[in-house]
């Protein structure tokens, strides 16, 4: 069975401050990995995905993931943390099977001070 | 090019009224989900349809719960009676086949029962 957990439910960083939002998968087969972000009023668009071609992953608005099996991690950065990024993000995991069940985590807020 | 769209995009309605939520996929896409979202219990699946065939629904909540596909382009939620608890915003999203597919998802429907 899959599973994801995020660490933190609300990340505070400021302005230009690296974002690092934190995301562990548990998985009985190779995973495919997914970040999503998700403003208000709005449903979830895809940030970037891990499809085994390449460990660290790069995404739109300078998001960029790192697929770690020994960690069982795939956390989301970016270097600088800009206003507009302020938002919800999911991880998710989907098994190779060709059921396309995707597990979300429960999310994570994040703050941007000014 | 279109994404996907849900209607309406708010509801509020009385406790034992029908409500029927609509959703249009992406066009080519051939898998279509349900979600339910809420700050208590996050992002639930509710049911996946592949080719217009319900494949899983077990996350419907119960027999008040029903979703068709009539047609690749058009799928509907229903809840009848609906209830307070019912009280979510409702997304709709749709994907290409295959595990490594990222969702789409529309804006959602707020839906409010009082």
């Amino acid at each position: 069975a899959q599973s994801v957990t995020q660490l933190g439910s609300h990340v505070s960083v400021s302005e230009g401050a690296l974002v690092l939002l934190r995301c562990n998968y548990s998985s009985s087969v190779p995973p495919y990995l997914f970040w999503y972000v998700q403003y208000p009023n709005q449903g979830l668009q895809l940030l970037l995905k891990y499809t085994s071609a390449a460990t660290l992953v790069k995404g739109i608005n300078g998001f960029e993931a790192e697929f770690k099996k020994s960690e069982t991690s795939f956390h989301l950065t970016k270097p600088s943390a800009h206003m507009s990024d302020a938002a919800e993000y999911f991880c998710a995991v989907s098994e190779s099977g060709g059921y396309q069940k995707v597990t979300f985590g429960t999310g994570t807020k994040l703050q941007v001070i000014p | 090019d279109a994404g996907v769209i849900q209607s309406p995009r708010h509801e509020v309605t009385e406790m034992g009224q029908e409500v029927t939520l609509r959703c249009k996929p992406i066009s080519g896409h051939n898998s279509l989900f349900w979600y339910r979202q809420t700050m208590m219990r996050g992002l639930e699946l509710l049911i996946y349809f592949n080719n217009n065939v319900p494949i899983d629904d077990s996350g419907m909540p119960e027999d008040r719960f029903s979703a068709k596909m009539p047609n690749a382009s058009f799928s509907t939620l229903k809840i009848q009676p609906s209830e307070p608890r019912d009280s979510a915003v409702y997304f709709c999203a749709s994907s290409l086949g295959g595990d490594n597919q990222p969702q789409h998802f529309g804006d959602g429907t707020r839906l409010s029962i009082l």
